[in-house]
């Protein structure tokens, strides 16, 4: 079945430092690939995606290529801020045999900004 | 506009107690999920539904009811709650179940904690 490996946090960076978040994925056909955030007490919400090979997504300063070759989906910001302190979640969506969307999501990166 | 609401925002139950955990959306959209997140293991699909009446089973459905009498509404069922369902459970939402490339929108959260 689909899986999603990122990497084991918690992330703890200095404000405007570079920040990257590894993100592999194994599926079978061509998913669509997503970056999903969450605040504190909050529920997740999406920050990017990509629906194929080599799709860059990109928003708020964050980008993430999805690159088939090598099947992983790296999530990227050039200058983080501590308000970027949440945790980042992984995702891929792809269909059944049913037909159906079903959406698989890595574990989690917790990123730590601090001033 | 609302997005997706969930209703109570924390819950504390002992065992054998049953509740229901609310979910509505107002987007119109056809494809509903609730998921359990849990440390180190991220989002675990319970039980979804692809329109009004038409429910299925996700990855971890055991000890969960789920009906979908309405479009909007989208409730999970716990029948005799156990310590091990502490966790804190997301609902979520798509436009179509058809489409890989649809945003999940996802509630709040309900925080509970089984005795």
């Amino acid at each position: 079945g689909n899986s999603v490996t990122q990497m084991e946090g918690p992330v703890t960076l200095s404000e405007e430092a570079f920040l990257t978040i590894n993100c592999t994925y194994t599926a079978t056909g061509y998913p669509s690939l997503f970056w999903y955030v969450q605040y504190p007490g909050e529920g997740l919400q999406l920050l990017l995606k990509a629906t194929k090979a080599d799709d860059k997504g990109s928003n708020k300063g964050f980008e993430a290529t999805y690159r088939k070759e090598t099947t992983s989906f790296h999530l990227e910001k050039g200058s983080v801020q501590v308000s970027d302190s949440a945790v980042y979640f992984c995702a891929l969506s792809g269909t059944t045999t049913g037909g159906y969307q079903k959406v698989t999501f890595g574990t989690g990166t917790k990123l730590q900004v601090i001033p | 506009n609302a997005g997706v609401t969930q209703t109570p925002k924390f819950q504390v139950l002992k065992t054998g107690q049953s509740m229901t955990l609310q979910c509505a959306q107002d987007m119109n959209h056809e494809y509903m999920s609730w998921y359990r997140q849990d440390p180190g293991m991220g989002l675990r699909l319970i039980h979804y539904s692809v329109g009004a009446g038409i429910t299925d089973q996700g990855e971890v459905p055991n000890g969960y009811n789920v009906s979908r009498s309405t479009t909007e509404d989208f409730p999970l069922r716990l029948l005799s709650a156990a310590p091990s369902q502490t966790s804190v459970y997301f609902c979520a939402s798509s436009s179509t179940w058809r489409q890989q490339t649809d945003t999940q929108y996802f509630g709040p959260g309900t925080r509970l904690t089984v005795l």
